[in-house]
């Protein structure tokens, strides 16, 4: 089955800094998706992105699928960016989502 | 309207007890998701119903029970838990597969279970 890892697994950062979250999946899909889960647990959608370039506020992602792979970019950072970032992807329309393990990220003020 | 709602919020059941966890979206979506959500971990797929029809069962043991009773509701009835049944459930839904436009699935706030 399809293979989803997520890079880099935890990242500590001030506030106002950027940064770069990837994506690396191992066969070709038509569902990519962008999660920010909260320290409540909340799953917030930050993008549906099978391919392309999508921007919201302060977060872009963008989905190169021809080689694979999708970052997601958090510039100026705020601490409620805090808790874990899900990258998953669904390869034949069936519903069944692969999730990625997840990048943690912890904004300092 | 891009809200999936789920009560309650949190619960806490003996093994013995029977209880159930509801959730509602009013987004015309006719897929519906259970997930089972470990610490430190991604979310699980437990059940997907497709047109109020269970179309995916992820071997799920049978004291977990879901019921879609119409196209907007999603329940699951619990009954004869396990300690390590405690964790975070989530639903979610989403348009049906071979239909054009995205497939983003859009999750509820979670019922936190504990079960002792």
């Amino acid at each position: 089955g399809i293979q989803v890892e997520q890079s880099p697994p935890d990242l500590i950062l001030q506030e106002g800094a950027n940064s770069t979250l990837r994506c690396n999946f191992s066969d070709s899909v038509n569902n990519l998706q962008w999660f920010h889960q909260n320290p409540w647990g909340q799953l917030i959608n930050l993008f549906y992105i099978p391919s392309g370039t999508k921007q919201n506020g302060r977060l872009s992602a963008t989905t190169v699928a021809t080689e694979r792979y999708s970052l997601l970019y958090i510039s100026s950072s705020q601490t409620t960016d805090s808790g874990v970032y899900f990258c998953a992807v669904e390869e034949d329309s069936n519903y069944q989502l692969i999730w990625g393990a997840g990048t943690k990220l912890i904004i300092k003020p | 309207d891009t809200e999936v709602t789920q009560t309650p919020k949190h619960l806490v059941m003996g093994m013995t007890n029977k209880k159930s966890l509801k959730c509602e979206q009013h987004m015309g979506h006719r897929a519906m998701y259970w997930y089972k959500q470990k610490a430190k971990k991604p979310p699980e797929l437990m059940f997907v119903y497709s047109y109020e029809k269970l179309s995916i069962n992820e071997s799920v043991p049978s004291r977990f029970s879901p019921e879609c009773p119409n196209s907007s509701l999603l329940n699951l009835h619990l009954h004869a838990l396990q300690p390590e049944d405690s964790a975070l459930y989530l639903c979610a839904s989403s348009q049906v597969r071979g239909l054009a436009g995205d497939e983003t699935q859009y999750f509820g706030p979670g019922t936190r279970l504990l079960v002792l």
